[in-house]
């Protein structure tokens, strides 16, 4: 069974910092997502990857397939970033999917 | 495109009540979920579908059932509601996105809160 382990628990940075977020994984994935939860509660997927890096504006994901672990990075964090971000891991083609506990960020102004 | 959509938003029970969660796509995704979301805990996986008329159990699937009916419908039923399962339930929908490697993306519902006492 796969426990996804996130990094920290609960975050808080200033408008500007550079934020990094990190996931880890116990058995073989055949994919990584990064998922974002807004305050009012809806979910909408940022990343998916099983290898290398991949980049949306000041977003970016990496993922260690060998370490089992990925990050999440923030460049130039801003107040409307603060969210719960998750970390899931697909590791059977799209049929169970096992989530990380989120990390809790806010942005301060 | 309404997306994914789920009904009701809100709910309240009494113990040993039954209710129906009914979760809908309209982007004629095969496979479809039904989640739910602890504080403290990630989301856990309750039942998913993975066409019309099949189910399958996730992670914690007891107390809980499942219908497939229509391509587009999810339905999950309670009955006989218990105070554990006091929760925010989320369904997803996902298609694959064929290729090396292949990916599957999921797109979620709003979620329904429900309370059960």
């Amino acid at each position: 069974k796969n426990e996804v382990e996130q990094s920290p628990q609960n975050l808080t940075a200033q408008e500007g910092e550079f934020i990094t977020i990190n996931c880890s994984y116990s058995v073989g994935i055949s994919a990584l997502h990064w998922l974002q939860q807004h305050p009012g509660g809806g979910i909408v997927s940022l990343f998916m990857l099983s290898s290398g890096k991949k980049k949306h504006g000041r977003l970016i994901a990496t993922i260690n397939i060998q370490e089992k672990h990925s990050s999440l990075h923030i460049t130039a964090s801003h107040p409307r970033d603060s969210a719960v971000y998750i970390c899931a891991v697909d590791d059977n083609y799209g049929q169970n999917f096992v989530f990380g506990p989120g990390t809790r960020l806010s942005v301060l102004p | 495109n309404a997306g994914v959509t789920q009904t009701p938003k809100f709910r309240v029970l009494k113990t040993g009540q039954s209710m129906t969660l009914l979760c809908a796509q309209d982007m004629n995704h095969e496979y479809m979920y039904w989640y739910r979301q602890d504080p403290g805990m990630g989301l856990r996986l309750i039942h998913y579908s993975v066409g019309e008329g099949t189910t399958a159990k996730g992670e914690v699937p007891d107390g809980y059932n499942v219908s497939r009916l229509k391509k587009q419908n999810f339905l999950l039923g309670l009955e006989s509601a218990a105070p554990s399962q006091t929760s925010v339930y989320f369904c997803a929908s996902s298609y694959t996105i064929q290729g090396t490697p292949t990916y599957n993306e999921q797109f979620f519902g709003p979620g329904t809160r429900l309370t059960v006492l």
